[in-house]
Formats: structure tokens, C-alpha cells, sequence
């Protein structure tokens, strides 16, 4: 059965301070992984999608990195914001959109 | 640049009620179109998607269905609605690899 597991469920972080959220997969066959961030009641943002061949990525602040060979994603924040707050969902795909596995996300939380 | 919108973005309905869910995209044309639940604490569930108008897929059988009347229009409906319907409903399209997302509604049945 294919999973996308996330850890940790939650975190609260002070803000400036870096943090690392993890992805792991046992989905197969895989295409690319995507990195979502949900605001409290609004719908997912995408963050970053990466593929087989790409080992990081990053988009500002965050920086994602795949290694295909262990299934494992990571989602890198530096320098937090209070606006950084949200949930951050890890996503993969087998390369039809219709087949997407979702974990069920980072609760991130970052304070003054 | 395009754009999706999603409405209500909160409902409160009475079990037995109704429900048309509508979600309508611009600025793209022949959109794949889905319709999402979120639960609490769990990933999100794929309800329904369409490649083109008039053509549904359903991915798990529930009290609820969908249409796609339009190119760019998806709507969500029910005819009698369960306790066990309440959740975050997402629609959302993709063209290519990327998925959009709308804002979602959240949808109370008691």
C-alpha cells in the first residue's frame, strides 16, 4: 500500500530559528514529490516539486531535498517567520495526478 | 494568470439537507478538475476528478457526486446529506505536474 508518512506531527519553533520537517514513502511507482503549505482554513500552496533526478530545491527560504534511493524527503526552513505557521504536506506521486498520495502533514508553529 | 474559485467557504447544513458544492477555474482552458476531503488529522482523500466535461471519475463510493456541466466549472452535490459528510471539501486543477488548489469549504452537518 502505498504511504507518505510525516514527522514530526507537530512543532513549535521561536521565530528566526531554522527547522527540518521529514518525508518518508513507500510509494511506487514514483515520479515526483511535492511540498505543500496550508494556512489555518485555506487550501494547500505548493511549495516545490521535485523528481526522481533532482536532489534539492529550493524557493526562498525553504529547501527541499529528495533522496530516491531511501524514499526520504526533508523540508528545510530557515530564518522562521511568524508567517511560517501552517501545515506543511508532503506529497508524492506516481505521475498521474489522479493517483496523488498525501501524508497528513507538519502542524508548524513559530512564535515570538 | 489563473485563478479558482471555491464557494461557500463555510456551510452549515441539517442531516438529511442537500449540498451543491461549486468550484469554477479562469484562465485555463480544459483543466483536469478534482474535488478533495480533508479530516482532521488525515491526508487528503481524492473524492472525485474530471478530464474534460462530462466525464467523472469516482474514486470511493460515498453519498455524494459530481458534475462538470462546463469546461472550467466542478461542482459537488448530495441529495441527502450524512453526520459523516462534515469535513474540509478542496477543489483543485492541473494542467501539468502541479496541483492548484482552491480555498477550500468547510462544511458542518448536524
Amino acid at each position: 500500500k502505498n504511504q507518505v508518512e510525516q514527522s514530526p506531527q507537530s512543532l513549535i519553533i521561536l521565530e528566526g530559528k531554522n527547522c527540518t520537517l521529514q518525508c518518508n514513502y513507500t510509494v511506487s511507482p514514483f515520479s515526483n514529490l511535492r511540498w505543500y503549505k496550508q494556512d489555518t482554513g485555506r487550501g494547500p500552496v505548493s511549495l516545490t516539486i521535485m523528481t526522481f533526478s533532482e536532489n534539492t530545491k529550493s524557493n526562498g527560504r525553504y529547501t527541499a531535498t529528495l533522496d530516491a534511493d531511501t524514499k526520504q524527503s526533508s523540508l528545510h526552513i530557515t530564518a522562521s517567520q511568524l508567517s511560517d505557521s501552517a501545515s506543511y504536506i508532503c506529497v508524492v506521486s506516481p505521475g498521474t495526478a489522479s493517483k496523488l498520495t498525501f501524508g497528513t502533514g507538519t502542524r508548524l508553529q513559530v512564535t515570538l | 494568470s489563473q485563478t479558482i474559485h471555491q464557494w461557500p467557504a463555510t456551510l452549515v447544513q441539517p442531516v438529511g439537507s442537500p449540498l451543491s458544492l461549486e468550484c469554477t477555474v479562469e484562465g485555463t482552458s480544459n483543466p483536469n478538475l478534482y474535488w478533495y476531503r480533508q479530516a482532521a488529522g488525515r491526508g487528503l482523500q481524492l473524492l472525485f476528478y474530471s478530464v474534460g466535461i462530462g466525464q467523472i471519475s469516482s474514486e470511493v463510493p460515498q453519498n455524494l457526486s459530481a458534475s462538470r456541466p462546463q469546461d472550467r466549472q466542478f461542482i459537488l452535490s448530495s441529495k441527502k446529506l450524512l453526520l459523516s459528510d462534515s469535513g474540509f471539501y478542496l477543489c483543485a486543477w492541473s494542467v501539468q505536474r502541479t496541483l492548484h488548489f482552491g480555498n477550500g469549504t468547510r462544511l458542518t452537518v448536524t
